[in-house]
């Protein structure tokens, strides 16, 4: 079956644009989950949705970071004002339930900031 | 949860098994261990989990010491799309545990 995907696969933007990015989810799965990956770097977790909420925002770095998840399956991750620090990799992860630990990560959306 | 310690790198030949081992000495009873990848330029993959017991599925066998401060995971065929990042973690199942979080791994190699 289809995996994880996510939109686009690349993106260059400007220092203050704003920038979307989206994430389908694998089919049938309740739990979604962002995280980001600089060069070199571990990953940094960002949100995660339960269906369409989302209990634990802890990991968005600031008030320009937002994501919302409909019909709880696409998400999208929505950064405003772009700055050169969060150029990184931002990957999507779905699993069955968050109970289920096994998840399930898409190619990741490269994000880089001039 | 508990830290792992892993070797940064390793060298494989291709059809050779890889043994990857990984330490956690501090691991608590509830914690599983966990193996995730990551081939370059795409998103981590799940492997395999245990608790005790070990474990096999169709990409690696997962073998946890008795006392569970170790294991070491088994990629019994390597092929040189196996080359890729391994990271070993452990974490304690549950809906409020899902956060993956990677140390540095070990970089594994394999060489034809």
């Amino acid at each position: 079956g289809a995996g994880v995907s996510q939109s686009p696969s690349n993106k260059v933007t400007e220092k203050g644009k704003d920038v979307e990015l989206r994430c389908d989810p694998i089919s049938g799965h309740t739990a979604l989950y962002w995280y980001r990956q600089s060069l070199g770097q571990g990953l940094e977790f960002l949100i995660y949705f339960q269906g369409n909420s989302a209990p634990d925002k802890s990991g968005l770095p600031s008030d320009r970071f937002s994501a919302e998840r409909t019909g709880g399956s696409v998400s999208t991750l929505t950064i405003q004002r772009t700055q050169q620090e969060d150029s990184a990799v931002y990957l999507c992860a779905s699993s069955l339930d968050p109970g289920n630990n096994e998840q399930f990560f898409g190619p990741g959306t490269r994000l880089t900031v001039l | 949860d508990a830290k792992t310690t892993q070797p940064p790198s390793m060298d494989c030949a291709e059809g050779r098994a890889a043994n990857l081992p990984c330490n956690h000495s501090t691991i608590s009873g509830n914690e599983y261990v966990y193996w995730y990848r990551q081939i370059h330029s795409q998103g981590p993959q799940y492997i395999i989990h245990g608790l005790k017991n070990n474990e096999t599925n169709e990409m690696a066998s997962l073998i946890i010491t008795e006392d569970r401060k170790s294991s070491t995971l088994i990629l019994p065929h390597a092929t040189l799309r196996d080359t890729a990042v391994y990271y070993c973690i452990v974490r304690v199942h549950g809906e409020y545990d899902y956060k993956l979080s990677f140390g540095a791994g070990t970089t594994v190699t394999v060489r034809a």
